[in-house]
């Protein structure tokens, strides 16, 4: 299974600046992840995944980056707009039972 | 527009009753997941369901039932047997079943004990 951890419970960013959110996992035979953002009383939305066969890849103002000696993954978002204020999270993978596990993920506060 | 509709978006329920949540998706996909949001926690599986006529328990299955039957649907059933439901319920959908396929979520349902 794929182990993903979250370390920062939150987050406070400066309209216009750079939010960076982080991962550390532990299996490297998984290299596939997904982000997801979740607004309160809504379903998270997939925002963007990264496969090992990358070590980047963009979406708009959405950059998640994957090194994969450190088994690191991040996600930029520039420029950071008020409407990025959400919980943000980059689930457990778990081939054998083919689930996602999420954790309480990184909750993303856009400062206008 | 494709999507996934759950319905009510607020229920209500004496104690001891059944429940049922609906989800509906028409986005063709083949499997679908039923999940349970309490505050301060992430995300917890309940059931879900990879093809049609077949689901697996997920972490916290006991006191809830699914069903099915059709492609588009995948209702839960929160039983009597469920002590604590008040929560937040999500319901998603992916175009295949498998950890790393993209799940698509509905806008949850908030379950509340009268």
């Amino acid at each position: 299974d794929q182990q993903v951890k979250q370390n920062s419970p939150s987050l406070s960013v400066q309209e216009g600046r750079i939010s960076i959110l982080n991962c550390d996992y532990t299996n490297s035979m998984f290299d596939y992840f997904l982000w997801y953002k979740k607004y309160p009383a809504e379903g998270p939305t997939f925002l963007i995944s990264i496969s090992s066969i990358k070590d980047k890849n963009e979406d708009g103002r959405f950059t998640v980056f994957l090194n994969k000696s450190a088994k690191h993954l991040s996600l930029h978002i520039v420029p950071s707009q008020p409407g990025d204020s959400a919980v943000y999270f980059c689930p457990n993978l778990n081939f054998g039972n083919e689930k996602l596990t999420f954790g309480t993920g990184t909750r993303l506060t856009i400062i206008p | 527009d494709g999507g996934i509709t759950q319905s009510p978006k607020y229920l209500f329920r004496k104690e001891g009753q059944n429940v049922t949540l609906s989800c509906e998706q028409n986005l063709n996909h083949d499997a679908m997941y039923w999940y349970r949001q309490d505050p301060g926690q992430g995300l917890r599986l309940i059931y879900y369901s990879q093809i049609v006529n077949d689901f697996q328990k997920g972490d916290i299955a006991e006191g809830y039932s699914v069903s099915r039957e059709k492609k588009e649907s995948f209702p839960l059933t929160v039983t009597s047997a469920q002590k604590n439901p008040t929560a937040f319920y999500l319901c998603a959908s992916s175009l295949m079943g498998g950890a790393d396929q993209p799940q698509h979520f509905g806008d949850g349902t908030r379950l509340s004990i009268l």
